[in-house]
């Protein structure tokens, strides 16, 4: 089974981008998934989770008001709305899915390769 | 909260045993604390979970362990393909992950 992202670019500050996070031969509608970034050579950031039937989320103090995590479990999929993107929102995105828990984050035990977002004027 | 892991870089020889020590600056319950592996150009890979437990396929020449505040990555005897980037993680509250540790050979 795997995670793979999608719907990374270039784009210039103040615009928009959606990604998604298509999930195949795993459990998937039962966990809470999370979005995790990591700009290149640098630590690891959680952006933002969403529990299993996505009436449930939460959201780093750096993303809050502009990013919007949500799931459709019918497609096994799960989608971030970047809005009003900044400089410092560069950088690489993985889908990460929880370990065993229902809620919105948990340990993480299956990631995606990661979409590379690059915000630039 | 905040992780502080230490030391930022680690030099060691294959067959060493490798420790890293991950600190919260607030307790955090040991059920919430987890350690990854990242290798370059790979995602992470979880380690252990729950302070103390190997994830599924992990060799048990990895343990963890610590509470409160203060947290503990052991690998007993370094193989080649351990030599990667370590990261702490704690999922109590909104996660936090601290700022790595590299295990270098040396």
């Amino acid at each position: 089974g795997q995670l793979v992202e999608s719907g990374g670019r270039a784009v210039r500050p103040g615009g928009s981008l959606r990604l998604s996070c298509a999930a195949s031969g795993i459990t998937f509608d039962v966990l809470g998934m999370s979005w995790v970034r990591q700009v290149p050579g640098k630590g690891l950031e959680w952006v933002s989770g969403v529990n299993w039937n996505g009436d449930s989320t939460d959201y780093a103090d750096s993303v809050k008001g502009r990013f919007t995590i949500s799931r459709d479990n019918a497609k096994k999929s799960l989608y971030l709305q970047m809005n009003s993107l900044r400089a410092e929102d560069t950088a690489l995105y993985h889908c990460a899915r929880n370990l065993a828990l229902a809620g919105t984050y948990d340990a993480f035990d299956l990631w995606g390769q990661g979409t590379m977002v690059t915000v630039s004027s | 909260i905040v992780l502080t892991q230490s030391p930022g870089t680690l030099s060691l020889s294959p067959g060493e045993r490798a420790t890293l020590s991950c600190r919260a600056s607030q307790g955090i319950s040991s059920s919430f604390f987890a350690w990854y592996q990242q290798k370059p150009g790979q995602a992470p890979r979880l380690l252990i979970y729950g302070a103390s437990n190997r994830a599924p396929g992990i060799p048990d020449r990895f343990s963890g362990s610590g509470s409160g505040s203060d947290f503990t990555l052991t690998i007993s005897r370094l193989e080649p393909e351990d030599f990667a980037v370590f990261y702490c993680q704690q999922y109590g509250d909104s996660p936090t992950f601290g700022q790595g540790t590299k295990v270098e050979v040396k």
